[in-house]
């Protein structure tokens, strides 16, 4: 089946910038979506991308999509302590399937 | 209000006692999914169904079963749970021409 990677945690300081990095190995991908979860909280969609853009911009977020390399990233500009939470990408393939990374932590150092 | 509902938010129970967690969504979404989370692992999806009497496993079906008669609800069915189904459980819906997935709050299940 396919296989949808991130790295576990990330840290970063107040009014840095916060890169997410993700992998997946599904070539019909159709849509790729970014998901915030808060804590005891489902899951909000942020952005996402059509697998034929290469980057979407929306405020302070940046969705940069590699399909040859199939590498996809969030940007947050500007990270506030508000956007500590878990940060999962996800894909939907050609047959409806959408598929999670594991997610990943991001914490935000005042 | 557009939304999915699920109930209940949690719930506890012993091996071996059905149960099922409810999932209902209000936009007239022909497809809806269940998904597990446990910790490290992300979301898998467990069933979902493309619409009405039509439903299809997804990467993690076995345990559970699914319904879909009406094109609002479907149900996650544990006929018997054990310890290992212990999780988080979130309901999803979208329109099939729509990128768009709504999920519910989810619903925490202990299984001792």
């Amino acid at each position: 089946g396919e296989d949808v990677e991130q790295s576990l945690f990330l840290s970063v300081r107040e009014g840095d910038s916060s890169v997410i990095n993700c992998t997946y190995t599904d070539s019909s991908s159709t849509y790729l979506y970014w998901y915030k979860q808060e804590p005891g909280a489902g899951l909000q969609l942020l952005t996402y991308i059509f697998s034929n853009m290469d980057m979407k911009q929306d405020q302070r977020l940046t969705v940069l999509l590699n399909k040859k390399d199939k590498h996809l990233s969030l940007r947050i500009a500007d990270t506030q302590t508000g956007d500590s939470a878990i940060y999962f990408c996800a894909d939907n393939n050609a047959g409806n399937m959408l598929t999670f990374g594991g997610g990943t932590r991001l914490m935000v150092k005042p | 209000e557009a939304q999915v509902t699920q109930n209940p938010r949690y719930l506890i129970t012993v091996t071996g006692k059905k149960l099922t967690v409810t999932c209902s969504q209000n936009m007239n979404h022909e497809y809806m999914s269940w998904y597990r989370q446990d910790p490290g692992l992300g979301l898998r999806q467990i069933y979902y169904s493309m619409n009405v009497e039509v439903t299809d496993k997804g990467d993690v079906p076995e345990g559970y079963k699914v319904s879909r008669k009406e094109k609002r609800n479907f149900p996650l069915i544990l006929e018997s749970p054990s310890p290992n189904q212990t999780s988080l459980y979130f309901c999803a819906s979208r329109r099939l021409a729509n990128y768009g997935y709504t999920f519910g709050s989810g619903t925490r299940l202990t299984v001792v």
